[in-house]
């Protein structure tokens, strides 16, 4: 059975500064591999996803993701951040044969500092 | 165009009461699915929809919970006798196809309270 593992509940960044938000999965076939953001009293939107092509992945905002299968990580990054960015995040995995559900990882609330 | 809608967008009920909550997916998207959000258990998978067949129901945590859809297009969660531990956040998405890389549109939400 798939899972994804959010290593950090909260990360703090300063305006300007690097994002770094960490995920790990498991999964028993090749997955595909999305990461979306909630920002406060809104829905969830796509930022990118991973589905076997490039595994260095563009999003959305300047939002990139690398998917490294011997290390089973996809973690999620932005050389800077903007006061815009804080919300919650989302690492989410899909197989296929499961109809496509989505299986979330517990969270990541990014604060950004002025 | 539009997105996916969700009705109510709050619903505040006594425990043991019944309610139904509606998605209305975006036009000529076939699959659709819901998800909860809770405090304590994350955002996790209620059931999906190919057309108006469930093949996945394995997400639905009671026999309470049901949900159907009709004409491939609007979907109704059922909750009977509702729970404290009911109480919620029921997210409704869709996407074109069920494949594991399509992006699925999430709606707003819909707030279930149960006193």
């Amino acid at each position: 059975a798939q899972s994804v593992t959010q290593l950090d509940s909260h990360v703090s960044v300063s305006e300007g500064t690097p994002v770094l938000l960490r995920c790990n999965y498991s999964s028993s076939y090749s997955p595909s591999l999305f990461w979306y953001v909630q920002h406060p009293n809104k829905g969830l939107q796509l930022l990118l996803k991973y589905t076997s092509a490039a595994t260095l992945v563009k999003g959305i905002n300047g939002f990139e993701a690398e998917f490294k299968k011997s290390e089973t990580s996809f973690h999620l990054t932005k050389p800077s951040a903007h006061m815009s960015d804080a919300a919650e995040y989302f690492c989410v995995v899909s197989e296929r044969l499961q109809g496509g559900k989505l299986i979330f990882g517990q969270g990541t609330e990014l604060s950004v500092k002025p | 165009g539009a997105g996916v809608s969700q009705s109510p967008s709050n619903k505040v009920t006594e425990k043991g009461k019944d309610v139904e909550l509606r998605c209305d997916p975006i036009s000529g998207h076939t699959a659709l699915y819901w998800y909860r959000q809770s405090l304590g258990q994350g955002l996790e998978f209620l059931i999906y929809f190919q057309g108006n067949s469930a093949p996945d129901k394995s997400g639905l945590p009671s026999d309470r919970f049901s949900a159907e859809r009709t004409g491939g297009s609007v979907s109704t969660l059922t909750i009977q006798r509702t729970q404290q531990e009911d109480s919620a956040v029921y997210l409704c998405a869709s996407s074109f196809l069920t494949a594991s890389g399509n992006e699925q549109f999430f709606g707003p939400g819909t707030r279930l309270t149960v006193l």
